[in-house]
């Protein structure tokens, strides 16, 4: 069991925007910086945002990402077919000494 | 470019170890680590530890500690991740990415790793 809770599912048409949200505590999301990750089908994880809202070169502004307390949320915004894929957000967890990546959240585009 | 490229797939009997490759190319290997995360069938990722490449160092999940070894060449920029006493619930895609500030931004294709007798 992952010690970050995201929604099972988000969809929207495209073009239109959705979030997703990563609950943590103290100890991991309180604590540290945030990552988000997309996985396509079949492929590897990418990193899609680090230290809760930057963007690696070459991922769109489409994405961004915000980090509350103990909370992160992910933005995409002008969804696209190609941002189908499951998004997995992570930490550190100082408790634990361990990374943490959250349960993931499968992104469909109606 | 910069890239991890990793071993092909494996198929082992319960009990068994394997050794799985993750060889880095395009940058110092030293300047960055190497963590290891698996991904069982439909199953979301877990993070088993990562090995500094500079100092050889190593940090593992409690859950695998005892079980799996990390370990490096630097001559050959190659990261390796044995993990023995296989059982059913190993079988899973195995991934070596690259990190700095504890985020990954460069991950390996993956290594497929089934166990079954």
């Amino acid at each position: 069991q992952s010690v970050l809770t995201q929604p099972p599912s988000v969809s929207a048409a495209p073009g239109q925007k959705v979030t997703i949200s990563c609950s943590g505590s103290s100890s991991n999301i309180g604590h540290d910086y945030v990552s988000w990750y997309q996985q396509l089908p079949g492929t590897a994880p990418k990193l899609l945002i680090y230290d809760n809202n930057k963007r690696p070169s070459g991922i769109p502004d489409r994405f961004s990402g915000s980090q509350s307390g103990t909370s992160a949320t992910l933005g995409i915004t002008g969804l696209q077919t190609g941002d189908e894929a499951v998004y997995y957000c992570g930490t550190w967890d100082n408790s634990l000494s361990s990374y943490v990546f959250g349960t993931g959240t499968q992104v469909t585009v109606l | 470019q910069v890239q991890l490229v990793q071993s092909g797939a494996e198929v082992k009997k319960p009990g068994a170890s394997v050794k799985v490759s993750c060889t880095a190319s395009g940058y110092t290997f030293t300047s960055y680590d190497i963590n290891w995360v698996r991904q069982a069938t439909g199953q979301g990722l877990e993070w088993m530890g990562w090995i500094y490449s500079n100092s050889g160092n190593t940090n593992y999940v409690q859950k695998f500690k005892g079980r799996v070894t990390m370990t490096r060449d630097t001559a050959t920029s190659t990261a390796y991740m044995e993990l023995n006493g296989l059982r059913s619930e190993d079988t899973a895609v195995y991934y070596c990415a690259r990190s700095g500030d504890y985020h990954m931004d460069v991950w390996g294709k993956g290594t497929a790793v089934t166990v079954s007798s």
